[in-house]
């Protein structure tokens, strides 16, 4: 199994911020996912992170909104930006293991006011 | 894209007691996974099952993937088990990326 922490666990911020997740991992990976879990809704894929390439991101996500940086294989950062209050969500990251089971982060709760 | 529909959306139930958990999907998949969300929004992965039966304690899931369902099985229900149960699905030839289902809301009581 994967060890994967985050930073921070929650935050409040103000409409038109930036605020940027990270997540660690306790071995290396090839691919990182980050997850988006809106209020009372279920989880959706945001882009995927491959060390040493630019993320792809799923329909829906752009870049701009949601940049990803990959620098190692045990490290991501998710920058959610120019935030207003339709992003208060859950992020989440995760990883792909050994047994081809997903394990995730405890999470990032967001809440823009 | 692939369609995950879970059922029930919510469930009460009372320690003790038993339930199943279903999952249907659109496609043809070579990974599904049932994970537990706990109240405080953690995800616990409970099975990788694309195919076939197990078990583990209180819990037991079975996939038909000729029938694109599959079901989760919590017996003796127990109040740590509240939370929200999702499956979640990779379509074949999908590059590890997981669908997730609607959940299932569940609450066990006293």
């Amino acid at each position: 199994s994967a060890v994967i922490s985050q930073k921070p666990s929650r935050d409040i911020c103000q409409r038109g911020t930036s605020l940027t997740i990270q997540c660690q991992v306790d071995s290396q990976v090839t691919m990182m996912f980050w997850y988006r879990q809106q209020p009372g809704q279920s989880l959706t894929l945001i882009a995927t992170a491959n060390q040493g390439s630019e993320a792809t991101y799923e329909s829906g996500f752009v870049i701009d909104k949601f940049p990803i940086s990959r620098p190692n294989l045990t490290f991501s950062t998710l920058t959610v930006s120019n935030m207003s209050p339709e992003d208060s969500s859950i992020y989440l990251c995760s990883v792909h293991g050994t047994s081809d089971t997903q394990y995730f982060g405890p999470g990032t709760r967001l809440t823009v006011l | 894209g692939i369609q995950v529909e879970q059922s029930p959306p919510d469930l009460i139930l009372q320690e003790g007691a038993n339930s199943t958990l279903r999952c249907n999907f659109s496609d043809s998949v070579n990974n599904l996974q049932w994970f537990h969300q706990n109240p405080w929004g953690q995800l616990i992965n409970l099975f990788y099952i694309p195919s076939g039966t197990k078990q583990n304690g209180r819990l037991s899931a079975t996939t038909v993937a000729t029938e694109r369902y599959s079901l989760l099985y919590i017996s003796s229900s127990q109040t740590t088990d509240s939370g929200v149960y999702f499956c979640a699905v990779e379509r074949t030839g999908g590059g590890n990326k997981l669908t997730f289902g609607t959940g299932t809301q569940l609450k066990v009581e006293l």
